[in-house]
């Protein structure tokens, strides 16, 4: 079955510009999440979503980060402005199991490396 | 707060020689446990898992990790070390009614020839 994808697998912006990444999960999965892996870091759920309604954006900066997943499929994430720190890699990953506290593996996308100059 | 601890972010061993990865985390209440793999300029792939059951769990590529509950421990082993183990390796952690994994920050594997 095809993985996990994502695009683009880079981007270099400069600080306040807007940028946005695509995620496209295993099909049939109905949970996909967000991640950043800061350098040196493991990653960090930003956002997680059971088909297209929000489980957990608690770590999610929503003043400047937004996510969609319309139609419960693929997913987009915005950085609107960035900022340096922004600077790391998300990765997407999806499930077939849903929440609560059940388990489910998670498949991993590539990433995208994100530099914010 | 709940956390995961990886003990040495950077590890080297010897190409044969016997991998031991730490990992511990704080809890009471037995997790899931995870460990993955992540080589360069790649996602994470995951290697075990340990959810119920036998405490011993073996995984792909010759790893095996044990989970010992009075250690709050989840350590991952391999006994002969190969160049292709050469990656970033991460613990993670989700607890019973939780929606999320946790990570630890993540140990790199250097072989040496």
């Amino acid at each position: 079955e095809a993985g996990v994808a994502q695009s683009p697998r880079y981007k270099i912006i400069e600080k306040r510009q807007s940028v946005a990444f695509w995620c496209n999960p295993i099909s049939g999965h109905a949970t996909l999440y967000w991640y950043q892996q800061i350098l040196g870091q493991g990653p960090k759920l930003l956002i997680q979503f059971q088909n297209n309604g929000v489980v957990d954006d608690s770590q999610l900066p929503k003043d400047r980060f937004s996510a969609e997943r319309l139609k419960g499929v693929d997913s987009t994430l915005k950085i609107q402005p960035a900022k340096l720190e922004d600077s790391a890699v998300y990765l997407c990953a999806s499930s077939s199991a849903g929440g609560g506290g059940g388990f489910g593996e998670q498949y991993f996308g590539p990433g995208t490396r994100l530099t914010v100059t | 707060a709940q956390s995961v601890t990886q003990l040495g972010s950077h590890v080297s061993v010897s190409e044969g020689a016997l991998v031991l990865l730490r990992c511990n985390y704080s809890s009471s209440v037995p997790p899931y446990l995870f460990w993955y793999v992540q080589y360069p300029n790649q996602g994470l792939q995951l290697l075990l898992k340990y959810t119920t059951g036998a405490t011993l769990v073996k995984g792909i590529n010759g790893f095996e990790a044990e989970f010992k509950k009075s250690e709050t421990s989840f350590h991952l082993t391999k006994p002969s070390a190969h160049m292709s183990d050469a990656a970033e390796y991460f613990c993670a952690v989700k607890w019973p009614g939780a929606q999320k994994l946790v990570f630890g920050q993540g140990t790199r594997l250097t072989i040496n020839p």
